[in-house]
């Protein structure tokens, strides 16, 4: 599976969009970006998954460079409840596809 | 409903001693998962499973081994535990065979003592 890249941590205001960034420029062509989060003590969560094309969900929208070497995820309305690290992560979702968790990014939702 | 639940929440235990921590998932889906989180939170793969394959990370000591009556069940056995396995253990599930998201449970959070 292809690496990824995220800043260790960031600042969001409440009630503003956080917008977290992510690079995979050795992304494969069948290989998926999926976007997960950890709340504090909880089991991750999964948000969002997109190919090439952009996704919107309840949560999230994900959106995907051209050239698939870097996404962002997109929170429109942060709350404190957001608050939590934020997983980018890249697979091929193939068969018994495994998940391999980086270090993340603590986005903190601030009052 | 819990989709996964895991059981127990939190396992306090001596060393030397043999635990096992249960999983269930109520979704259907058909591969299983454990996941170990160390102090530094990082999150790793242990197994996988489903009922034609079970994919192990070659860095998990055999005193692990994941144990599954049926399809929705997939328990974990350790063996001689060890300070170093305090952790909190994560079970998932997924759907074989396409771009399907994973659900994971609340975690047990393992203390050897």
């Amino acid at each position: 599976d292809a690496k990824t890249t995220q800043p260790p941590s960031m600042d969001c205001a409440e009630g503003r969009a956080a917008n977290l960034p992510c690079n995979h420029s050795t992304i494969s062509g069948n290989e998926y970006v999926y976007w997960y989060r950890q709340i504090h003590s909880q089991g991750p969560q999964y948000i969002i998954h997109g190919l090439k094309n952009n996704e919107t969900n309840e949560m999230a929208s994900l959106i995907i460079t051209e050239d698939r070497k870097s996404s962002t995820l997109i929170l429109p309305h942060a709350t404190l409840r957001d608050t939590a690290v934020y997983y980018c992560i890249v697979s091929s979702g193939a068969g018994s596809y495994q998940l391999t968790f980086g270090k993340g990014t603590k986005l903190s939702v601030i009052p | 409903d819990t989709a996964v639940s895991q059981t127990p929440k939190y396992l306090v235990t001596q060393m030397g001693n043999d635990k096992s921590i249960k999983c269930e998932q109520n979704l259907g889906h058909d591969t299983m998962y454990w996941y170990k989180q160390d102090s530094k939170k990082f999150l790793k793969i242990m197994f996988s499973y489903n009922n034609k394959e079970l994919i192990i990370n070659e860095t998990v000591p055999n005193r692990f081994s994941p144990k599954s009556p049926d399809k929705a069940h997939l328990n974990l056995h350790i063996n001689s535990l060890e300070l170093g396995d305090s952790a909190v253990y994560f079970c998932a599930s997924s759907q074989r065979g396409g771009p399907h998201g994973y659900t994971f449970g609340s975690g047990t959070r393992l203390t050897v003592v």
